[in-house]
């Protein structure tokens, strides 16, 4: 079965600890994203990353950090400088192929952290 | 700076009624549409999508979305909803050549039998 997985589910930290998610896609895409969706206000985007080895700050990258080692793989920590990092986090990845129309996003089931 | 808006935050409605859910954006330059769906307990995942061609596109499930160049809005319609149409709605923007996508704060529908 082809797609997108992230663990765990659900995860919950101590304030000041950092955390890191995981997303691992099998669809061979060269493209992966990091969003957070909060009530009310949407999906917004962290850090996208269009290749191995690179990687692009989103709208609120702030308290964030990412790593792009491998195609397959793209960890997302939440650092203890995410001032408000209780939110539920999806990881996407697309085709990248800029003369295409194959640049869908393909979702993740999602990670809902918790700090207490 | 690109931005998409949905002014329908939470909609109700009773089976076979018509859906229009809005969807305006900005942005200046050639833009590709999408709307998402997200059921409850699933992932999120794509209703439709449009690129080029004629501006009325078809989706999944008798969903249809009209794009409207001049109004820049790209509104989501179904003539007659069932209950399993309850769900939330994005409507999404991914302009120019990079591969960011700017989604809309969603619509949350509820359909009541």
């Amino acid at each position: 079965d082809g797609g997108i997985t992230q663990s765990p589910k659900y995860l919950f930290r101590k304030e000041g600890q950092n955390v890191t998610l995981s997303c691992e896609q099998n669809l061979n895409h060269d493209a992966m994203y990091w969003y957070r969706q909060d009530p009310g206000q949407g999906l917004r985007l962290i850090y996208y990353s269009q290749i191995v080895n690179d990687f692009q700050k989103g709208d609120i990258a702030e308290g964030y950090s990412v790593s792009r080692e491998k195609k397959e793989s793209f960890p997302l920590t939440v650092t203890s400088a995410q001032k408000n990092p209780t939110a539920f986090y999806l990881c996407a990845s697309s085709i990248d192929r800029l003369s295409s129309s194959y640049n869908e996003q393909f979702f993740g089931p999602g990670t809902r952290l918790t700090v207490l | 700076a690109q931005s998409v808006s949905q002014h329908n935050h939470h909609v109700i409605l009773s089976e076979a009624a018509s859906l229009e859910l809005g969807c305006n954006y900005s942005y200046g330059g050639t833009v590709n549409l999408f709307w998402y769906v997200q059921y409850p307990g699933q992932h999120l995942q794509l209703l439709l999508k449009y690129f080029s061609g004629d501006p009325l596109v078809k989706g999944i499930k008798g969903f249809e979305a009209e794009f409207i160049k001049s109004k820049f809005s790209f509104n989501l319609r179904k003539p007659s909803v069932q209950w399993s149409d309850t769900a939330e709605y994005f409507c999404a923007l991914h302009s120019g050549g990079y591969q960011k996508v700017t989604f809309g704060t969603g619509t949350k529908l509820q359909v009541i039998p």
